[in-house]
C-alpha cells in the first residue's frame, strides 16, 4: 500500500525561524510532489508543488525533492504567526490528471509570537 | 462566486438514515473527487470521477455512492449511516494533477 509519512508534530518555533517540515513516500516511482496548508475547520490549500528533484523557492516557502531518498520537505522562511496550520504532503504517481493524490497525516506548525 | 461548492456545510442525523452531500464546481475542471478526513485529520481518497470514469478506493463500503449528473457535479450519497461515518467529507476538483481546489467541506455527524 503506497503510504505518505509525516511527523505528526506539533511543531514550536518561534517568530522569524525557518520551519522545516519533512515528508517520506512509499512508491518510488512517484512523480507528483505537494504541499497543502489547512488551518483548523478550513478546507486545505495548495501552496507548493514540485516535480523534480532540487529545490523551489515561491517567496518565504521553499520545496525541496530527493526521489532517491523518497523524501520531500518545506522550509518556511521568516515564519510568521499566521502560517500557523496543519502542513499536508501529498504525492502522487502520475504526473497527467489521471491520479489521485495520497496524503499524509500533515504536521502540525505553532509559530509563536 | 465560489470555484466548488458543497452544501450543507454541517449535517448531523441519526444512524440508519440516508443522507446526501452535494458538490458543484464552477472551473470547469474534467476531475472531481471525494475525500474523507477524519477525527485525526487524515485526508483519504474515496471517489475519483473524470470523462465518466468512476473510480473507487476499494476500502470505501459500498453504502457510499458518487452520482454525477454531469461534468461540473458529483454528489455524494451515503446509505444506512453509522456512527464511523462521522468525519469532515470534502470534494475537490482538479484540471492537471495536483491542482486541487477543495470545497469548504461537510462536517457529518451521526448520532
Amino acid at each position: 500500500q503506497k503510504e505518505v509519512e509525516q511527523n505528526s508534530g506539533p511543531l514550536s518555533v518561534p517568530e522569524g525561524a525557518i520551519a522545516s517540515l519533512n515528508c517520506t513516500y512509499s512508491d518510488r516511482g512517484s512523480q507528483s510532489f505537494f504541499w497543502y496548508r489547512q488551518y483548523s475547520g478550513k478546507s486545505p490549500e495548495l501552496i507548493m508543488s514540485i516535480y523534480s528533484n532540487g529545490d523551489k523557492e515561491d517567496g518565504r516557502f521553499t520545496a525541496q525533492l530527493n526521489k532517491a531518498s523518497q523524501y520531500v520537505s518545506l522550509l518556511i522562511r521568516d515564519s510568521q504567526p499566521s502560517d500557523s496550520a496543519t502542513y499536508l504532503c501529498a504525492v502522487s504517481e502520475y504526473g497527467g490528471s489521471q491520479g489521485n493524490l495520497i496524503f499524509g497525516k500533515g504536521t502540525k506548525l505553532s509559530v509563536k509570537p | 462566486d465560489t470555484a466548488v461548492s458543497q452544501t450543507p456545510k454541517y449535517l448531523v442525523t441519526q444512524m440508519g438514515n440516508d443522507k446526501s452531500i452535494k458538490c458543484e464546481q464552477n472551473l470547469g475542471h474534467d476531475t472531481m473527487y471525494w475525500y474523507k478526513q477524519d477525527s485525526k485529520k487524515f485526508l483519504k481518497i474515496m471517489f475519483s470521477y473524470n470523462n465518466k470514469e468512476l473510480i473507487i478506493n476499494e476500502t470505501v463500503p459500498n453504502r457510499f455512492s458518487p452520482k454525477s449528473p454531469d461534468k461540473a457535479h458529483l454528489n455524494l450519497h451515503i446509505n444506512s449511516l453509522e456512527l464511523g461515518d462521522s468525519a469532515v467529507y470534502f470534494c475537490a476538483s482538479s484540471q492537471d494533477i495536483g491542482g486541487y481546489t477543495f470545497g469548504s467541506g461537510t462536517r457529518l455527524t451521526v448520532v
